[in-house]
């Protein structure tokens, strides 16, 4: 199964692009890559996913590696309420997936 | 829409009980699974399920059971509760598996004592 890292914490200002990596360097050809944020006392979130290509959505981008061993989620102007823990995960064709143990985001007013 | 819900939201056993968790969807999905969270760590997969009458391992599924017998239904069933299963635990549903977002529920806080 893939295995994915992502850095314990990082930091951001208020209105600056936010650019949170993840290695998933044993992922499959198959495997889609997906972002999920988790506030406090609450169930993750789903922010974005992707295979291949580069992803857009109203929340965020993602950019993922030419040979997908690394992905990147990009929150183009974050706020206060970005302020999250944000996990990678690498989803299999058969349905298994596995999770980083996710970035603290922490975003300075 | 109600989503996904799980019961109870809180639960405190003793070691050697044994106990359901339950995860309904009213979204009509089809791929559905369970996850663990323990503190400071990212969700491992204990068991999950591509439609009614398939289910299969995940990374930690001792100790657990599952069934799914309905498209709706997803329970999770400790078999005799030890303090190493104290946890956060998360279901999940999605359309189908690894190409569409993925739907969980607000979480069981389960302590073993």
């Amino acid at each position: 199964d893939a295995k994915t890292t992502q850095p314990n914490s990082m930091e951001s200002n208020e209105e600056e692009p936010v650019h949170l990596p993840c290695n998933h360097s044993t992922i499959s050809g198959t495997d889609y890559i997906h972002w999920y944020r988790q506030l406090p006392s609450q169930g993750p979130e789903y922010v974005i996913h992707g295979l291949t290509s580069n992803v857009n959505n109203r929340m965020a981008s993602l950019a993922i590696a030419e040979d997908r061993k690394s992905s990147t989620l990009i929150l183009h102007r974050a706020t206060l309420r970005d302020a999250a823990v944000y996990y990678c995960a690498v989803y299999t064709n058969a349905g298994k997936s596995t999770f980083g143990d996710g970035t603290t985001l922490t975003v300075k007013p | 829409n109600a989503g996904v819900t799980q019961t109870p939201k809180f639960q405190v056993l003793k070691t050697g009980q044994s106990m359901t968790l339950q995860c309904a969807q009213d979204m009509n999905h089809e791929y559905m699974s369970w996850y663990r969270q323990d503190p400071g760590m990212g969700l491992r997969l204990i068991h999950y399920s591509v439609g009614a009458g398939i289910t299969d391992q995940g990374e930690v599924p001792n100790g657990y059971n599952v069934s799914r017998s309905t498209t709706e239904d997803f329970p999770l069933r400790l078999l005799s509760a030890a303090p190493s299963q104290t946890s956060v635990y998360f279901c999940a549903s999605s359309p189908q598996g690894r190409n569409q977002p993925q739907h969980f529920g607000d979480g069981t806080r389960l302590s073993i004592l």
